[in-house]
């Protein structure tokens, strides 16, 4: 089955501490990105890439890290959290690129206290 | 930045109405997708629209856009309570590189 898998579900943490989502699609797909959604701001995007090893970044990438190292893998990195990153996070894949329709996780709760 | 903006924020009708939202952006576009969210889970593609095209259409939806007026709307005819659900436009745009921008959305209560 064609999805895109985000661990973990549900996060609950402290500020400072490091901590890295997960991503992973079975499509081989080369577009991957980040979202994150805030109640009355819809979703804003954090990073995407366009292959392996090619990252950019998106409306919002500060206190965030991305990598690319295997085309099916896109972990969302937070360095060193803070309250204000608490969110839901989305990742999404297409075939190409952003004007494809994007497949996505079914998201990750973070809670940062 | 939000490139579109979604209007009215919430809608309720009645099951086998239709619901009708529109999406405005701000700037020159290649496409307008729309999306579907169950309350809590990732969105699911519905349609894409070109900036070349008028109107599309798949299943009960209908999608217009006015590249005049820079918007688009959705109409979900004959809805259902599964519709129940939010409602995003999102934009792609040659100034904006492979960046994908989303609207704040509509939320959709059908009744039964």
């Amino acid at each position: 089955e064609a999805q895109v898998t985000q661990n973990p579900r549900y996060l609950i943490t402290v500020t400072g501490k490091k901590l890295t989502v997960t991503c992973s699609q079975n499509m081989n797909h080369e577009y991957m990105s980040w979202y994150r959604q805030d109640p009355g701001l819809g979703l804003r995007q954090i990073y995407y890439s366009m292959n392996v090893e090619v990252t950019d970044k998106g409306d919002v990438p500060e206190g965030y890290k991305v990598s690319r190292k295997e085309k099916r893998n896109f972990p969302l990195i937070l360095e060193s959290p803070s309250p204000n990153q608490t969110s839901l996070y989305f990742c999404a894949s297409s075939p190409q690129g952003a004007y494809q329709p994007q497949h996505f996780g079914d998201g990750t709760r973070l809670s940062i206290l | 930045s939000q490139q579109g903006e979604e209007d009215p924020q919430a809608l309720s009708i009645q099951e086998g109405e239709n619901a009708t939202m529109n999406c405005s952006y701000k700037t020159s576009i290649n496409n307008l997708q729309w999306y579907r969210q169950n309350s809590g889970r990732g969105l699911v593609h519905l349609i894409l629209i070109r900036s070349n095209e008028r109107e599309k259409h798949s299943g009960r939806l209908r999608v217009t856009l006015d590249t005049s007026k820079k918007s688009s709307s959705l109409l979900i005819t004959a809805s259902r309570a599964a519709d129940t659900a939010s409602y995003f436009c999102a934009t792609d745009a040659f100034a904006a590189g492979n960046k994908l921008t989303f609207g704040g959305g509509t939320r959709v209560l059908v009744k039964p």
